[in-house]
């Protein structure tokens, strides 16, 4: 089993369509979380952190299930230029260490 | 630019060559990050250093790979004997302090291997 499981999709939504992505992790001591976009040949970047309690930035929302162990990620109002892999990103803390884990990412085609 | 810098951006060689990539990171992090990503996947984890000492390598990482991060600065990662499944995306990325601290990459570095 990964370590940070997706569904690749591709989702093609309608311009202004709400959509959800959800990702599992498999390791309960994982620490922090993180939502990524990451355009076509492009390097990821940061999209949101995710909080406990949750949180939201813009059309942007993001959940965190600690005992279900998953992350989900809500965009609403959805844009052309929300077209991206959104990658999911569990970080592990161990004996000092920080280790980032990626997930396959989810595929978004906003269509006009 | 203060961001992360990947050198070169594009390398073609030939099977067998050996490749160096070089990383510099956000000058205050101190940790450093390598990872692999090729075309549908999301980046797979390679090595990570804190400062100079490498806490961690994946064991997916052939005898092959090596990298370094000779005074907690630059970080470079050497492919000897190329084969061609090692074509792929190889990213750098450095964070600071906590566990919450998120990660800023590099554009990458583009390795072809004929």
């Amino acid at each position: 089993r990964k370590e940070v499981e997706q569904d690749p999709g591709p989702f093609n939504v309608p311009e202004g369509a709400t959509v959800a992505f959800n990702c599992t992790y498999s390791n309960s001591a994982s620490q922090s979380f993180f939502w990524y976009r990451q355009d076509c040949r492009k390097e990821p970047k940061l999209l949101m952190s995710v909080y406990s309690s949750g949180n939201e930035d813009g059309r942007f929302t993001a959940q965190l299930n600690r005992a279900s162990q998953y992350i989900s990620l809500l965009i609403r109002d959805s844009k052309l230029s929300d077209s991206a892999t959104y990658l999911c990103v569990v970080n592990t803390a161990t004996s000092g260490t920080y280790k980032y884990i990626f997930g396959t990412g989810t595929r978004l085609k906003v269509l006009a | 630019d203060t961001g992360v810098s990947q050198n070169p951006r594009h390398k073609i060689t030939k099977r067998g060559q050996n490749v160096t990539f070089r990383c510099d990171p956000i000058s205050e992090h101190n940790r450093l990050y390598w990872y692999r990503q090729t075309l549908g996947q999301g980046p797979e984890f390679l090595t990570y250093f804190q400062n100079e000492a490498q806490l961690e390598k994946s064991r997916l990482l052939s005898d092959r790979f090596s990298a370094e991060r000779p005074k907690g600065s630059f970080s470079t990662l050497e492919i000897q004997r190329t084969e061609q499944g090692d074509s792929a995306m190889y990213l750098c990325a450095s964070s600071f302090g906590t566990s919450n601290e998120k990660l800023f990459f590099g554009s990458g570095t583009q390795l072809s291997v004929l």
